[in-house]
């Protein structure tokens, strides 16, 4: 089956660091990886997207990574802020537009 | 742009009665909805799939009778929780995409609805 593993614990990091999560994922060939951010109690926000055939984006403080043959992402959070203090969510989705989440890691900035 | 909105944003309701949460995109007009739960630090599950004008496709599991979901416009979608059960209680979110552009690359979210059975 499916599966889409992030890590579970919380990533408490010092603010100016720069956060790293991974996402995992098995038996799944996405056409799409998206990372979110959610808030306690409210719906996530899309953040980047990349495609099977990008190895790397960025936004602003944002980066994403995408091997398709280690069938891993990682997202880093440079110049970290207490703001960026969130649980971050990957999101694989197939050429259809069906999207399966993993479960987050809670980041917590510190000042 | 690319607002979506959820009503109500909480519920408290009786076991045995139905609530509804509509799903509307603010600025966009969204062929496709997606309607998901969330329990206390798990991941978003996909519960369906709602095209407007058609019936939507629910996941295994996923009760259709139980969950009853209407796209009758472009920009509204809405989610019947029918005979609500304590079982149900949980976060609701929804997402939509745009009509128009890569349904892959545009899903907005809801805020969430957080329902509690008593």
């Amino acid at each position: 089956s499916q599966k889409i593993e992030q890590n579970s614990e919380a990533l408490n990091i010092q603010e100016g660091k720069t956060a790293t999560l991974t996402c995992n994922y098995t038996n799944y060939s996405p056409a799409y990886l998206q990372w979110y951010r959610q808030d306690p109690g409210r719906g996530p926000v899309f953040l980047l997207l990349i495609r099977e055939n990008e190895k790397e984006k960025r936004k602003e403080r944002l980066k994403v990574t995408f091997d398709t043959t280690l069938k891993q992402s990682l997202f880093h959070i440079t110049a970290s802020q207490p703001a960026d203090s969130a649980t971050y969510l990957c999101a694989l989705s197939d050429s259809w537009g069906k999207f399966q989440f993993g479960a987050g890691t809670q980041v917590v900035v510190t000042p | 742009g690319a607002v979506v909105s959820q009503h109500p944003s909480w519920v408290i309701c009786k076991s045995g009665t139905s609530v509804k949460i509509e799903c509307r995109s603010l600025d966009f007009q969204a062929t496709t909805m997606f309607w998901y739960r969330q329990f206390p630090k798990q991941s978003l599950m996909l519960m369906a799939t709602s095209n407007e004008g058609s019936k939507a496709t629910y996941e295994q599991g996923v009760e259709k009778d139980k969950f009853l979901i209407n796209h009758a416009s472009l920009t509204l979608s809405t989610l019947t929780v029918t005979s609500a059960h304590p079982e149900d209680s949980s976060f609701y979110i929804c997402s939509a995409s745009p009509a128009a552009g890569d349904l892959q690359e545009t899903q907005y979210f809801g805020p969430g609805t957080r329902l509690l059975v008593l």
